[in-house]
């Protein structure tokens, strides 16, 4: 059974361009979490998905940020016109349910 | 207020020797879990060890202990016997029931091994 895979591992992007972010959850799994980690900081929660829905989106912010998880393929994290501050590791995590949380090796994004 | 608190940016132990990481928790949840995972220079988290909050036992992993005082809404992990291998980053999380069950993550710890 394969883990969490994220994809790519490593992003780099211009000022402006758009980013995305791949997570394919592990099999059978259907609760996804993005989380942000800042350099020299611990994790922090911006989104919640189930299939086809969003549960809950208290961390992401209000603007550029879009997440997603369709019915069939990888979860996505799209980050538009992205700006410096966005530069950070960016992890997914998948559960069965309401319990631990596995995480992918997280993408880093580094905007130049 | 913040979560998960880790005031111990950094910290050294010899070899062989143990090492304790501390993590404080705020919630008023009745039903939560503490979570401790290992970050390494590769960058994957890693987990550690889990702590329900009715658990009455201090959980264990191997070489791993999480030192549960629920009244002082403490939750520190320690590491015997540490290894070179142990040196990494230690974060400590917090799952509170409800909907979300998003985690908090404390701002973590560097733990360095001296051989």
């Amino acid at each position: 059974n394969a883990g969490v895979m994220q994809n790519p591992r490593h992003l780099v992007r211009r000022r402006g361009q758009e980013a995305r972010l791949r997570c394919s959850p592990m099999k059978g799994h259907s609760h996804v979490y993005w989380y942000r980690q800042l350099p020299e900081e611990g994790l922090k929660f911006m989104v919640y998905l189930q299939k086809e829905n969003i549960i809950d989106e208290s961390g992401m912010p209000k603007e550029r940020f879009s997440a997603e998880f369709p019915k069939e393929g990888p979860s996505i994290l799209r980050i538009q016109q992205v700006v410096r501050g966005d530069s950070a590791a960016y992890f997914c995590a998948s559960s069965p349910g309401p319990a631990e949380q596995f995480f992918g090796p997280g993408t880093r994004l580094t905007v130049l | 207020a913040q979560k998960i608190t880790q005031t111990q940016p950094g910290m050294f132990v010899q070899e062989k020797e143990a090492v304790t990481l501390d993590c404080t928790y705020d919630t008023s949840d009745q039903s939560y879990g503490l979570f401790w995972y290992k970050q390494p220079s590769s960058g994957e988290m890693i987990f550690l060890i889990y702590q329900g909050s009715y658990d009455e036992q201090n959980a264990t992993e191997g070489r791993y202990s999480l030192n549960f005082q629920k009244a002082r809404k403490s939750a520190n992990l320690v590491i015997s016997a540490s290894q070179l291998g142990d040196s990494a980053m230690y974060f400590c999380a917090m799952r509170e029931a409800g909907v979300g069950n998003q985690f908090y993550f404390g701002t973590g710890t560097s733990l360095t091994v001296i051989p």
